[in-house]
């Protein structure tokens, strides 16, 4: 399995400002994802981040709204920019394995 | 497409059986899951399923899946308090970037 952390837990934000998520993961992983979960929603898939290239960003998504980095193996970011009440939700960082595939314990944001 | 459907909630006695379905539509999914999400904590990955098998048991758990009509099931024997949470089932979709397609979440109710 994975052990992933998510920094902050959990944050209150302005209307216009921007907000960087971090990932930690306790194992090199290939492949991570960063999900939305709306409130009383399912989860929805942002963007998926692979070391060493561009994040690739799902229909409704753009680069601008939520850059990502992967400086490496083990760690990921998201920024969520120019922020909206609408960007209320919580977002979950996400590793797979070959079967498997694990969450982070989320990231809950409220936009004001 | 890609769609995921559960129902929306079930309310079960302590100590009885629970059994919650979900139904997808793409065919071409290799693993299917189940996440069981507690009011203001993550996704905890619960079981999986290769989706060349019919059927998966761990301790209390039972998945059931029935590839023809595209049909997953969860079942949790002797239902605790405890498992009062959502229950998510989500499809690997082949090919890409192993996204997962989640369903809306079933809310289980477990009453005295």
């Amino acid at each position: 399995s994975a052990v992933i952390s998510q920094k902050p837990s959990r944050d209150i934000c302005q209307r216009g400002t921007s907000l960087t998520i971090q990932c930690q993961v306790d194992s090199q992983v290939t492949m991570m994802f960063w999900y939305r979960q709306q409130p009383g929603q399912s989860l929805t898939l942002i963007a998926t981040a692979n070391q060493g290239s561009e994040a690739t960003y799902e229909s409704g998504f753009v680069i601008d709204k939520f850059p990502i980095s992967r400086p490496n193996l083990t760690f990921s970011t998201l920024t969520v920019s120019n922020m909206s009440p609408e960007d209320s939700s919580i977002y979950l960082c996400s590793v797979s394995t070959a079967n498997e595939q694990f969450f982070g314990p989320g990231t809950r944001l409220t936009v004001l | 497409g890609e769609d995921v459907e559960q129902s929306l909630f079930l309310s079960v006695r302590e100590g009885d059986s629970s059994v919650i379905n979900c139904t997808y539509t793409d065919s071409s999914s290799t693993y299917l899951y189940w996440y069981k999400q507690e009011p203001g904590a993550g996704l905890q990955l619960l079981t999986y399923i290769f989706s060349n098998m019919d059927m998966k048991q761990d301790q209390r758990l039972t998945v059931l899946l029935n590839k023809k009509d595209k049909h997953l099931s969860l079942r949790i024997a002797d239902t605790q308090t405890g498992d009062s949470a959502i229950y998510f089932c989500a499809e690997r979709i082949y090919g890409g970037y192993n996204k997962l397609i989640f369903g809306a979440g079933t809310r289980l109710a477990v009453h005295p």
